[in-house]
């Protein structure tokens, strides 16, 4: 079955470095998604992603945050200058198609930031 | 968005079928009843999803209430892999407008006795 791949699995940074994560969705899917998870809390939505452009954000998704695909394959999301609450489970989604159509999300098994 | 509540944990012993409630009395009529779960360090799963009607698939059994304003999802027999975090979520299921986002909740941490 295919599946979401991400890279590194796990990232140490030093605070005000720049980092980016790396994510290989499912190929025929056009939705993407990254959440992150700080540990002992919920899962939170940082941004979806579709032809292209941003589609939605949350609050947290600052300008210290892009999202691009470079490649038609790959989906990165940028951190510009990492402060210590941004250390966290990120987690890459994609889906085939659009909410209205239930399509479900699949997500990778993240990649741990450590901010020192 | 809709919320939805579920119990903060559960037990089950394996080989016996848990039920997993989630109660979401302030759902509209256009929202979808999905259910996701998170395995110990991995990504979350999708489940199953459901309107109205009660849903299978390979994985679990979705039970819906009449009146929508609740749900189970059913493990028809538990397995120690299936000790996670099960989340309920409500999707909007508008077209065009809607967004694709899934909000989590704190779920419900099932443990699994052997």
């Amino acid at each position: 079955e295919p599946e979401v791949t991400q890279t590194p699995s796990h990232q140490v940074t030093q605070m005000g470095q720049e980092v980016i994560l790396r994510c290989v969705p499912i190929s025929n899917h056009l939705y993407f998604y990254w959440y992150r998870q700080i540990l002992g809390q919920k899962v939170e939505f940082l941004v979806s992603f579709y032809n292209n452009e941003i589609s939605e954000k949350s609050e947290i998704f600052d300008d210290q945050f892009s999202v691009e695909r470079p490649d038609g394959s790959n989906f990165t999301l940028k951190i510009r200058s990492t402060k210590l609450e941004d250390s966290a489970m990120y987690f890459c989604a994609s889906s085939e198609r659009a909410s209205s159509y239930n399509s479900p999300l699949h997500f990778g098994n993240g990649t741990r930031l450590t901010v020192t | 968005d809709a919320k939805t509540t579920q119990p903060n944990s559960m037990e089950s012993n394996e080989e016996e079928p848990v039920h997993l409630p989630c109660n979401h009395s302030t759902i509209s009529g256009t929202d979808y009843i999905h259910w996701y779960r998170q395995l110990p360090s991995q990504g979350p799963e999708y489940v199953i999803h459901g309107l109205t009607s009660n849903v299978n698939n390979r994985m679990a059994s979705l039970a819906i209430a009449e009146d929508r304003k609740s749900s189970t999802l059913i493990l028809h027999r538990a397995t120690l892999r299936d000790a996670a975090v099960y989340y309920c979520i409500l999707r909007d299921n508008v077209y065009g407008g809607a967004t694709n986002k899934l909000i989590f909740g704190t779920g419900t941490l099932l443990a699994v006795q052997p």
